[in-house]
């Protein structure tokens, strides 16, 4: 069975700054990797993918995540963040063997303050 | 990509009534996802509906509480039976598309649902 860990319930940051957030799952099989986007009163928009390959995957919207394997991470990070950034954001882990299910994770709400 | 159409996109309903969601796409897909997002938490999965099949359930959601019915590859219907206020939640559909399974899932808007 797979687990998706997001710490930080909440992340304020001023806009133009760099922004973190954090992902670890477990997994005893191997994974694909998402995050997800959702603004106030929407579904869930990707932001992107990790499949296979490149351990550095970009999005849309400037964003860009990193797999590392022996951390079992996938943290979400962007150089320079925007007000139309404010959302939640949530990691979610699939397996590559053969199953179809999401793992969420609980979501990080990112707060962009002026 | 596929684009999906939820109605209705939120609801506020007496407890013990029932309420229906529509999920509508634009192609034909072979599974379709139903969660549930209560306030403040993650997504669960309910159910994934298959056209042609029951739909099977996932650990504590029965299909007394969230019948749900698949006639054809782009449409799926989820009710939520005898409401109460614990059934207040977003609930979204979502379908995965790609010649690769799983290479991206897509949601829809959500309905959220409100029991007094």
């Amino acid at each position: 069975a797979q687990s998706v860990t997001q710490l930080d319930s909440q992340v304020p940051v001023f806009e133009e700054a760099p922004v973190e957030l954090r992902c670890n799952y477990s997994s005893s099989v191997s994974v694909y990797l998402f995050w997800y986007v959702q603004y106030p009163n929407q579904g869930l928009q990707l932001l992107l993918k990790y499949l296979s390959g490149s351990t550095l995957v970009k999005g849309i919207n400037g964003f860009e995540a990193e797999f590392n394997k022996s951390q079992t991470s996938f943290h979400l990070r962007k150089p320079s963040v925007h007000i139309s950034d404010t959302a939640e954001y949530f990691c979610a882990v699939s397996d590559a063997s053969g199953t179809y299910k999401y793992i969420f994770g609980t979501g990080t709400r990112l707060k962009v303050l002026a | 990509s596929a684009v999906i159409s939820q109605k209705p996109s939120r609801d506020i309903c007496q407890r013990g009534t029932s309420l229906t969601i529509q999920c509508q796409v634009d192609s034909q897909v072979t599974m379709m996802f139903w969660y549930r997002q209560q306030p403040g938490q993650s997504l669960t999965l309910i159910a994934t509906a298959n056209q042609g099949s029951e739909a099977t359930y996932e650990s504590g959601f029965v299909i007394d509480k969230f019948p749900i019915s698949r006639p054809n590859l782009t449409f799926s219907t989820l009710t939520v039976s005898n409401m109460s206020p614990e059934d207040s939640s977003i609930y979204l559909c979502s379908v995965e598309t790609g010649s690769l399974r799983r290479t991206e899932a897509f949601f829809g808007q959500g309905t959220r649902l409100t029991v007094v």
